[in-house]
């Protein structure tokens, strides 16, 4: 199976730069992705790490270390619309479903 | 260019009812799957559909069933709803291959159970 470590919280102030972690055990691997949720809204696609290193979206960043079952999302110049809960996902071997983490919710403060 | 849609986007279902939750994308993606989410957590995936005709039990399947008969279509019935199945559902598609890591959700349904 599939399990997926993020922190439950973080909190920014706005300008700031903050990273938020992700560590995952999978009995096989297919890419490391990260999605945004706001409250009552549906989780959008940020990014995706098929191989080690960093992607880089933007003012958004995704780093993945397959070789240490790790991977951070980093968000530079908050705003305070990055208010929002963010989640990893892990995709399977066979390639056809993704396993989420329990998401981590950033709320920026002026 | 619709997306992914889900219908209803609330429901709400006394302990013993039926219902079905119809979810429809435009995008002519291969894979689609159902996932429910509730408060403070993450999603789990409730079963998926890798093509017409197929469907396949994901992490919490009990309760649920689901059918593709049409690629653009894909329903998920609950046959004798529970309080314990009162969450927001979220229904999703996606490309084949690396592509299946780029979900496109729909707006979500939220379902209460009494």
């Amino acid at each position: 199976g599939q399990s997926l470590e993020q922190p439950s919280e973080v909190t920014a102030v706005e300008g700031a730069i903050v990273q938020i972690n992700c560590t995952y055990q999978t009995s096989g691997f297919y890419g490391l992705s990260w999605y945004q949720q706001h409250d009552g809204g549906a989780p959008t696609f940020l990014s995706y790490n098929a191989l080690d290193g960093l992607e880089e979206t933007g003012r958004f960043s995704s780093f993945l270390s397959r070789s240490d079952s790790y991977g951070y999302l980093l968000l530079q110049e908050l705003q305070m619309k990055d208010s929002a809960s963010y989640f990893c996902a892990v995709g399977n071997n066979a390639g056809n479903m993704l396993t989420f983490g329990g998401g981590t919710r950033l709320m920026v403060k002026p | 260019n619709a997306g992914v849609t889900q219908t209803p986007k609330f429901r709400v279902l006394k302990t013993g009812q039926s219902m079905t939750l119809l979810c429809a994308q435009d995008m002519n993606h291969e894979y689609m799957y159902w996932y429910r989410q509730d408060p403070g957590m993450g999603l789990r995936l409730i079963h998926y559909s890798v093509g017409e005709g197929t469907t396949a039990k994901g992490e919490v399947p009990d309760g649920y069933n689901v059918s593709r008969l049409k690629k653009q279509n894909f329903l998920l019935g609950l046959e004798s709803a529970a309080p314990s199945q009162t969450s927001v559902y979220f229904c999703a598609s996606s490309k084949v291959g690396s592509g299946a890591n780029v979900l496109t959700f729909g707006a979500g349904s939220r379902l209460t159970v009494l």
